[in-house]
């Protein structure tokens, strides 16, 4: 069974550009999550789908982000327009439908962005 | 709130010796723990995981970890590294009617030859 991929593995971008990264979840997988890391600091959860709705997007910064998950399957993460505080790797884990804490999440290897 | 303190930011372990990892949580509720390792280049994978029984748990490549509620720990054991096992190491507890996990900030375990 293939794993979580992400996709770019790291982006550079400049300030005030848009840039979209994309999670694939492991095939069967209701609940998608994003989670973040900003260097040196804890990861942090952003928002948790299941199927193709946000179940809780309490995480997400602000505005200038914006998760979508059409379809139930992948799902990609917007931000525009990016700025200097939005540096960090930004994780997406999946889990099967039956859910709860036995519902283990399988996490990608991350996307690094750095803005620039 | 909910919180988890990794007080080690790095920890350099020769081969073959033991290790341990510290891991504190501040929750109301019973807690869920969880502990995860990245390696170079991967992603976060499971070691092992808490929820209610048996204090002691065994989890993948030889780690185990042991709640103490007195305490508020889930620290992280090994009885004798490999290099392999460098990687950073996460401690975790799951929160939230929607299964978010409250990370703490890793720790980056270092083995020496």
């Amino acid at each position: 069974e293939a794993g979580v991929t992400q996709f770019p593995s790291h982006s550079v971008i400049e300030k005030g550009q848009t840039v979209t990264l994309r999670c694939d979840p492991i095939s069967g997988h209701d609940n998608l999550y994003w989670y973040r890391r900003v260097m040196g600091k804890e990861i942090k959860f952003l928002l948790h789908f299941v199927k193709e709705s946000k179940q809780d997007e309490s995480g997400m910064p602000n505005n200038r982000f914006l998760a979508e998950r059409t379809g139930g399957t992948y799902s990609t993460l917007k931000v525009q327009p990016a700025e200097l505080e939005d540096s960090g790797v930004y994780f997406c884990a999946s889990s099967r439908g039956q859910g709860g804490w036995l519902g283990e999440q399988y996490f990608g290897p991350g996307t690094r962005l750095t803005v620039t | 709130a909910q919180s988890v303190t990794q007080p080690d930011i790095h920890i350099t372990v020769s081969e073959g010796a033991s290790l341990e990892l510290r891991c504190n949580y501040s929750y109301g509720a019973t807690p869920y723990l969880f502990w995860y390792v990245q390696s170079p280049g991967q992603g976060l994978q499971l070691l092992l995981k808490y929820f209610s029984g048996d204090t002691l748990v065994q989890g993948i490549k030889g780690f185990e970890a042991e709640f103490k509620r007195s305490q508020s720990s889930f620290n992280l054991r090994k009885p004798s590294v490999h290099w392999s096992d460098a990687a950073e190491y996460f401690c975790a507890v799951g929160a939230g009617s929607n299964y978010q996990l409250i990370w703490g900030a890793g720790t980056k375990l270092i083995i020496k030859p």
